[in-house]
C-alpha cells in the first residue's frame, strides 16, 4: 500500500519570496510521484511529475521538485512566488498499475 | 477527443436518503475509472477504482458503493446517506499522471 503525507496544511508566503512544500511518501514498490495544483474554483492541474531518470524535475510556472529516495521525499519548490500562485497544492503517488493516492493538500497563500 | 461528464453539479440530500452520482466518458474505450472525494482539510481521497465492467475496487471502508454497468459509465451510490458523506466528489479516468477529472459534484447532506 502507498500513502502520501504533506506536512504543512497551510503555508503563508510573501510575494517574491521562495516557497517549499514538503511531501513524504511510503511505498513498498517503485513509485511515480506528482504535484498537482488547484486554483480557487478550478479543477486539478498537473504541475510536474517524476517517473524515472533525473531526480530534479522541472514543471510549469517555475516550480521544481526533487525526488529523494533515501528520505522518501518529493518536496516542491519555487524560488520566487507570485500572487497568482495562491492555490492548494497536492502531492500524489502512483504505483505501476496507475491509481493515484493524494496527500491532504497544502494551501499556499501569497501576500504582497 | 476524450471528455468526461459528471452530474449533478450540486446536490442537497437529507440524512438517510439514497444517492446516485453518475459519470460517463466519451472518446476512449476500456478506461480506468476512479471516484475521489475532496473533503475540507483532507485533500483528495481515492474511494473506488475500476479497470473494467463489473470490476470495482474499494480503497476505504465506508457507506458508499460503486458500480460500472457499462464500459464508460461509473456510478457512485449509497442506500442511506450520512452527514459525513458530505463533500466534493470527483470522477476521473486515465492512468498514472494522465488523469482527467470531471467537473465534480458538491454533495451536502443535511
Amino acid at each position: 500500500a502507498q500513502s502520501v503525507t504533506q506536512l504543512d496544511s497551510q503555508v503563508p508566503v510573501f510575494e517574491e519570496a521562495p516557497v517549499e512544500l514538503r511531501c513524504n511518501y511510503s511505498s513498498s514498490v517503485s513509485v511515480y510521484l506528482f504535484w498537482y495544483v488547484q486554483y480557487p474554483n478550478q479543477g486539478l492541474q498537473l504541475l510536474l511529475k517524476y517517473l524515472s531518470g533525473s531526480t530534479l524535475v522541472k514543471g510549469i510556472n517555475g516550480f521544481e521538485a526533487e525526488f529523494n529516495k533515501s528520505q522518501t521525499s518529493f518536496h516542491l519548490r519555487k524560488p520566487s512566488v507570485h500572487i497568482s500562485d495562491t492555490a492548494e497544492y497536492f502531492c500524489a503517488v502512483s504505483d505501476s498499475w496507475g491509481k493515484l493516492q493524494f496527500g491532504a493538500g497544502t494551501q499556499v497563500v501569497v501576500t504582497p | 477527443s476524450q471528455t468526461i461528464h459528471q452530474w449533478p453539479a450540486t446536490l442537497v440530500q437529507p440524512v438517510g436518503s439514497p444517492l446516485s452520482l453518475e459519470c460517463t466518458v466519451e472518446g476512449t474505450s476500456n478506461p480506468n475509472l476512479y471516484w475521489y472525494r475532496q473533503a475540507a482539510g483532507r485533500g483528495l481521497q481515492l474511494l473506488f477504482y475500476s479497470v473494467g465492467i463489473g470490476q470495482i475496487s474499494s480503497e476505504v471502508p465506508q457507506n458508499l458503493s460503486a458500480s460500472r454497468p457499462q464500459d464508460r459509465q461509473f456510478i457512485l451510490s449509497s442506500k442511506k446517506l450520512l452527514l459525513s458523506d458530505s463533500g466534493f466528489y470527483l470522477c476521473a479516468w486515465g492512468i498514472r499522471e494522465k488523469l482527467f477529472f470531471g467537473s465534480g459534484t458538491q454533495l451536502s447532506v443535511l
